[in-house]
Order: structure tokens, then C-alpha cells, then sequence
């Protein structure tokens, strides 16, 4: 059965740091493309950054520069660093799988909730 | 980057009503392009890959359609469990974007 759990959310201030964990079992984490989604509260769905089997990362230019994804094959976990956040970072983050072939997210962790606030 | 917009933002339907939710790329996507489904305290789930294949195990009365930078999704005869949020989703070139999101609402 496919799972993937996250962790790590908290309260935290302008300007900290914070770092996401996604446990993932039923399927090998680096044999897969692997990304973040967030949801801010009363907004859409926005993409965060995405893990490429090569191991190439790319980022959306509202966290490019401040945010850093990726995993521990030991461990078959994806990690999302958050460095400089902002009260605009407070959102729900999601761990998905993207269908390789197929840019798509199928399947996706419950979620954890980060709220950047003084 | 590419921008994603739907329309409408909120729907007010009947059950067994057919309903339609568009979706505008800024640019010419060709069919790369995904529905979710999102209900209130859940994670999203894939419902329409590639425009318009629909995902193993989603009921046949969700069809997606369009190419280049109009979509459409549709659901032929609304159950109780079809009320909730819809969103689209974009690949192009390592990035990808989403609409704004539909809410669908019992009327």
C-alpha cells in the first residue's frame, strides 16, 4: 500500500527556518519524481518545487532561493528545507507523487500545516 | 510562466444536474492538462490526466476534454459526494500551475 506521511509543520517566525519530512512506503522514493504542494488558507492549490529521479530540483519563483527539496534514499523520505519564510509560506504542505510520463499528482500525503507569524 | 484560470469560481447545482467547469491556459499547453478533486481537510485526488483520460477507479460520469488553452470538465449527473472543490493543473517546460480552484456547491 502506498503511503506518505509528513511531518514537521509548526508555528514559526518571519525570517526562520523549517524543515518538512515526508515518509514514504510502498513505493522507492528516488526511483520517483517527488514534489511539494501547498495551500494557504482560502487560497488554490500552488505547486512548490519538484525532485527529479536525476536529482535535478526546480523551484516556483515565490520560493526559489529560500526553499530546498530533497531526500535521504536510506531512509526513502523526501525533505523540503524552508529558509527566510514568510507570513505568505503559512499554508498547508502536501508530499505528491508525480506520475512519470505524465506530470501529473497522483498520489498525495495527508498534509502538514506551517504558519510563519510573530 | 504559464497561467491557469477557472471559470466559474463558485457553482450552485441540484444533484442529477450536468455541470461544466472551464479552464483557460495563458498559452497553448497542448493536453497537458489534470483535474483534482479536493474536499474540505483532505488531499487532493487526480481525477483527469492528459485533458481527458480519466484515472483508474474514478466514476465515468467525470470526462475532460480541450486542447491547446481551452479544457473543460464534466460531470454528466451530480452524486452527493461530487460536492466540493476543483482545480486544474498544468505542465509545461518544469513547471506547473493551477487554477484558482471551483467550488461546487449544492444548490
Amino acid at each position: 500500500e502506498v503511503q506518505l506521511v509528513e511531518s514537521g509543520g509548526d508555528l514559526v517566525q518571519p525570517g526562520g527556518s523549517l524543515r518538512l519530512s515526508c515518509a514514504v512506503s510502498g513505493f522507492t522514493v528516488s526511483y520517483n519524481y517527488m514534489s511539494w504542494v501547498r495551500r494557504a488558507p482560502g487560497k488554490g492549490l500552488e505547486w512548490v518545487s519538484i525532485l527529479y529521479r536525476s536529482g535535478s530540483a526546480y523551484y516556483a519563483e515565490s520560493v526559489k532561493g529560500r526553499f530546498t527539496i530533497s531526500r535521504d534514499n536510506s531512509e526513502n523520505t523526501l525533505y523540503l528545507q524552508m529558509n527566510s519564510v514568510r507570513v505568505e509560506d503559512t499554508a498547508v504542505y502536501y508530499c505528491a507523487r508525480v506520475e512519470i510520463g505524465w506530470y501529473v499528482f497522483g498520489d498525495w500525503g495527508q498534509g502538514t500545516l506551517v504558519t510563519v507569524s510573530s | 510562466d504559464i497561467q491557469m484560470t477557472q471559470s466559474p469560481s463558485t457553482l450552485s447545482a441540484s444533484v442529477g444536474d450536468r455541470v461544466t467547469i472551464t479552464c483557460r491556459a495563458s498559452q497553448s499547453i497542448s493536453t497537458w492538462l489534470a483535474w483534482y478533486q479536493q474536499k474540505p481537510g483532505k488531499a487532493p485526488e487526480l481525477l483527469i490526466y492528459k485533458a481527458s483520460r480519466l484515472e483508474y477507479g474514478v466514476p465515468s460520469r467525470f470526462s475532460g476534454s480541450g486542447s491547446g488553452t481551452e479544457f473543460t470538465l464534466t460531470i454528466s449527473s451530480l452524486q452527493p459526494d461530487d460536492f466540493a472543490t476543483y482545480y486544474c493543473q498544468q505542465y509545461n517546460n518544469y513547471s506547473y500551475t493551477f487554477g484558482q480552484g471551483t467550488k461546487l456547491e449544492i444548490k
